[in-house]
């Protein structure tokens, strides 16, 4: 039973570029995690979805950020127009349901670079 | 806001030695979680603490949950090069059953 999985493991983007970050949750789990780790810094909600809806968005940024959860496909988190303050480290987790309950299943994370 | 401080930031011990890191919170944790997390990879859960006082072992390593709810810690006994990494601790955000909040966590390096 494969795990969270996320792609790319390592992503470069210049200023002003576009990063698109997929996240496939574990096998029979319809709830997904955004959280972001910033060097010297812990991990950091940002959103909460689960199929075709988002639940909670309080840590996600005002601007430039959205994320989804198709009902086919993986979850996307799209961060437009980057800058170097977005470098950072962006993990997912899934869990098969949001009632605290269950453990959230973290997968190995995207490291973006903005140069 | 509730606030997660781990102590100390950083470990560095020799291969058979044993450890103590710290986990406190500024209010009482609702459910605390200690997570593992290796160089290159996401956290992994170790243990999940809910009752004041409570003592749980896995293997080589115990987790306390102070009296209060407020503090925990984390033993390792005889620490290996395969205990090397970043020790979170956790807890479920006040009034959601979701939200982590994360400590900035002790990093641990055990040399052989």
């Amino acid at each position: 039973n494969a795990g969270v999985m996320q792609n790319p493991r390592h992503l470069v983007r210049r200023r002003g570029q576009e990063a698109r970050l997929r996240c496939s949750p574990m096998k029979g789990h319809s709830h997904v995690y955004w959280y972001r780790q910033l060097p010297e810094e812990g991990l950091k909600f940002m959103v909460y979805l689960q199929k075709e809806n988002i639940i909670d968005e309080s840590g996600m940024p005002k601007e430039r950020f959205s994320a989804e959860f198709p009902k086919e496909g993986p979850s996307i988190l799209r961060i437009q127009q980057v800058v170097r303050g977005d470098s950072a480290a962006y993990f997912c987790a899934s869990s098969p349901s949001g009632d605290g309950k269950n453990i959230q299943y973290f997968g190995a994370g995207t490291r973006l670079s903005v140069l | 806001t509730q606030l997660l401080e781990q102590s100390p930031q950083f470990l560095s011990i020799q291969e058979g030695e044993n450890l103590t890191v710290y986990c406190n919170s500024s209010s009482v944790f609702s459910s605390l979680q200690w997570y593992r997390q290796e160089p290159g990879e996401g956290p992994v859960l170790l243990v999940t603490v809910v009752t004041g006082g409570e003592v749980k072992k896995l293997k080589r390593l115990t987790f306390q949950f102070g009296d209060a709810r407020k503090d925990s810690s984390l033993h390792i006994t005889a620490a290996q090069p395969g205990d090397t990494g970043l020790y979170l601790c956790a807890d479920r955000k006040g009034g959601s059953n979701y939200k982590l909040t994360f400590g900035k966590g002790t990093l641990l390096t055990v040399n052989p």
